[in-house]
């Protein structure tokens, strides 16, 4: 069972770059979320979808945009990469607005 | 805005002990509290919880406990064992229509399990 899948693990980008985290899902999950985790805290929400073509801003969604263009895909895009983006990005998807999420595996994200 | 947060960063047991972790939270209207292990190098994962009406909810080796009157919440784990080492975190749902699914995380307890 593949789950929620997610792409890279780690990654090293200077400040100023852009990148695009990966997030696949093969649950038929209408509700995908981007979290993030700083070392040592819980996981604060990034953005949310609750169907295709449908996100909203979570917690902490400054210097993040995303886009669900199909149930399966959710990335997370960091446009113009800041230190303060150092975490680990964790994706996650549920069947509907319950109490069970099933995560990714984590990215592991290094800005310098 | 609303916080979770645990009264214990570390929590050290011998295997076959009873470990208790420790939660308070803030948001009285949440409508469910969760409870998440998270092993090293990998996502959290789905342990139990509890609606807000509820005082008290059993799983495998695993029971969670809510007291509103004080806005504290508890997971036990019976028999712990090595494998139960990871970092636990409690989480609340936000209540309402629109909530979403979306988890307020506390910081989380690290449990070490010593053979």
């Amino acid at each position: 069972n593949a789950g929620v899948t997610q792409t890279p693990k780690f990654r090293i980008l200077k400040i100023g770059q852009s990148m695009t985290l990966q997030c696949t899902q093969d649950m038929n999950h209408n509700y995908m979320y981007w979290y993030r985790q700083d070392p040592g805290m819980g996981l604060k929400l990034i953005y949310y979808s609750v169907g295709a073509g449908i996100t909203d801003k979570g917690e902490v969604p400054n210097g993040y945009n995303v886009s669900r263009s199909t149930t399966e895909d959710f990335p997370l895009r960091l446009e113009l990469a800041a230190p303060s983006q150092t975490s680990v990005y964790f994706c996650a998807s549920s069947p509907g607005g319950g109490n069970t999420i099933y995560f990714g595996e984590g990215s592991w994200l290094t800005v310098v | 805005g609303e916080s979770v947060g645990l009264h214990l960063p570390t929590l050290s047991v011998q295997e076959g002990d009873n470990s208790i972790i420790n939660c308070a939270y803030s948001n009285s209207a949440s409508d469910y509290f969760i409870w998440y292990k998270q092993e090293s190098g990998k996502g959290p994962q789905f342990i139990i919880d509890i609606r807000s009406n509820m005082d008290k909810r059993q799983g495998q080796r695993v029971t969670v406990l809510l007291n509103k009157t004080v806005k504290h919440l508890s997971l036990q784990i019976a028999a712990t064992q090595p494998g139960d080492s990871a970092v636990y975190f409690c989480a609340e749902k936000d209540a309402g229509g629109t909530s979403y699914g979306k988890l307020t995380f506390g910081q989380g307890t690290i449990l070490t399990v010593h053979p």
